[in-house]
């Protein structure tokens, strides 16, 4: 089946610093890749999305590449903020019948401090 | 911009009770689906309706029902609650059975069993 393998947290990083979190999928077939965050106290929102093979998300200065040679899909961020501290989770979407549904990887926690 | 409106935000119920949660998809959205994220942990798909039909399953236990109705609202129904039902469900939507592969998703409803 598909699954969705991320770092384990908590990330801690100061303001202003490099941040990468990694995640690798293994699917059938080629899936469409996703992060997702979620804030303290709230849903989950999609942050970014790529749909093939060497596409690059962005969004809010994240970016990610879906990397089909090493099934990853790593989340990097050139200077973080304190508000950017969340729960990241990458996921991956297939096709079931009529509807798709998501697989999470476990989350990461980032926590950005000053 | 309308969004996934879940409903109610909170609720209190005690072992063995029955518990409603109620999801408004995105206007014009038909596909609805539950996820589950007990503390800590990754959400969890339960199920979720495509046109108003169950399209796919996942580890949704037997005391949990769910329907999406004619106006696309979508509700999970839980009896004979357990403590291990504690846990935060999100409704999410998208459209045309979710090819577009984005789901958006509501701010959650949390349970607690006491």
């Amino acid at each position: 089946g598909n699954s969705v393998t991320q770092m384990e947290g908590p990330v801690t990083l100061s303001e202003e610093a490099f941040l990468t979190i990694n995640c690798t999928y293994t699917a059938t077939g080629y899936p469409s890749l996703f992060w997702y965050v979620q804030y303290p106290g709230e849903g989950l929102q999609l942050l970014l999305k790529a749909t093939k093979a060497d596409d690059k998300g962005s969004n809010k200065g994240f970016e990610a590449t879906y990397r089909k040679e090493t099934t990853s899909f790593h989340l990097e961020k050139g200077s973080v903020q304190v508000s950017d501290s969340a729960v990241y989770f990458c996921a991956l979407v297939d096709y079931t019948g009529t509807a798709s549904k998501l697989t999470f990887g476990t989350g990461t926690r980032l926590q950005v401090t000053l | 911009a309308a969004g996934v409106i879940q409903s109610p935000r909170h609720l209190i119920k005690e072992k063995r009770e029955t518990a409603t949660l109620k999801c408004y998809p995105i206007p014009r959205h038909d596909t609805v689906y539950w996820y589950q994220q007990g503390p800590g942990q990754d959400p969890q798909f339960l199920i979720s309706f495509y046109e108003k039909m169950q399209s796919d399953k996942g580890s949704i236990p037997d005391r949990f029902s769910a329907q999406q109705f004619s106006d696309y609202h979508s509700e999970l129904n839980m009896s004979s609650l357990e403590l291990g039902d504690s846990a935060l469900y999100f409704c999410a939507s998208s459209l045309k059975g979710g090819r577009a592969g984005e789901l958006f998703f509501g701010e959650g409803s949390r349970l607690t069993v006491l």
